[in-house]
């Protein structure tokens, strides 16, 4: 199994501030790399598809980059509404992808 | 507006069974890939199960063998029947779509609102 590593697993962060989220796949997984964001007691949301590709209704402050193992989420003006957790999530090995194991992103 | 939703969770003890449904709208659910992912009580996301469109299934370890994912095309509906429930089986289980954009490349997107199930006697 490819095994995806996200740092850090938490995160204080104040509002304006920029952020940057690590995640390392155990093997290259060339771009097939997805990123998703969830806030308490709702379903994740799709950020970002293939390691840099921004879903549709997601504003740009979002992006993100790599590839092979090593891959970046960065958030660029933290809002109030960004914090939440995020998860990586590589497709390489689909049928059966793998997450990370998250990111909290707190308020400081 | 393209939606899952999910129903069906709830308490059972161990050994039980157990079926999760997910009604779609929006979309085809037999033109689409779907899948199954949960995520145990504060901790992160585990993918579970997959339908492809052309009727191939597939498993995690952790539950081949005891989950079977099928799909009714007359209700846009997939389904998620469970048996022999373990303990570590409790988690909110979601629906979603599993967009393919090429070989290797896919991603879950929308996903449903989530089902609880808890395993305990």
């Amino acid at each position: 199994d490819i095994q995806m590593t996200q740092s850090p697993s938490s995160l204080s962060a104040s509002v304006g501030d920029r952020v940057t989220i690590t995640c390392r796949a155990s093997q290259s997984i060339s771009s097939y790399l997805n990123w998703y964001q969830q806030k308490p007691g709702k379903a994740p949301k799709l950020l970002i598809y293939a390691a840099s590709s921004l879903q549709s209704g997601v504003p740009s402050r979002f992006s993100g980059s790599g590839s092979g193992t090593d891959f970046t989420l960065t958030i660029s003006s933290l809002q109030p509404e960004d914090f939440a957790t995020y998860y990586c999530q590589q497709s390489y090995s689909t049928p059966r992808p793998t997450f990370g194991q998250g990111t909290r992103l707190e308020i400081k | 507006e393209v939606q899952l939703v999910e129903s069906g969770g709830g308490l059972v003890q161990p050994g039980g069974s157990l079926r999760l449904s997910c009604a779609a709208s929006g979309f085809t659910v037999s033109s689409n890939y779907m899948s199954w992912v949960r995520q145990a009580p504060g901790k992160g996301l585990e993918w579970v199960s997959v339908i492809y469109s052309g009727g191939s299934t597939y498993y995690a370890d952790s539950v081949k063998g005891r989950f079977t994912i099928s799909r009714d095309n007359s209700k846009n509906t997939l389904y998620l029947q469970m048996n022999s429930l373990r303990a570590e089986d409790t988690a909110v289980y979601y629906c979603a779509r599993d967009v393919y954009g090429g070989p290797g490349l896919d991603w879950f997107d929308p996903w449903g609102q989530g089902t609880l199930v808890t395993v305990s006697s």
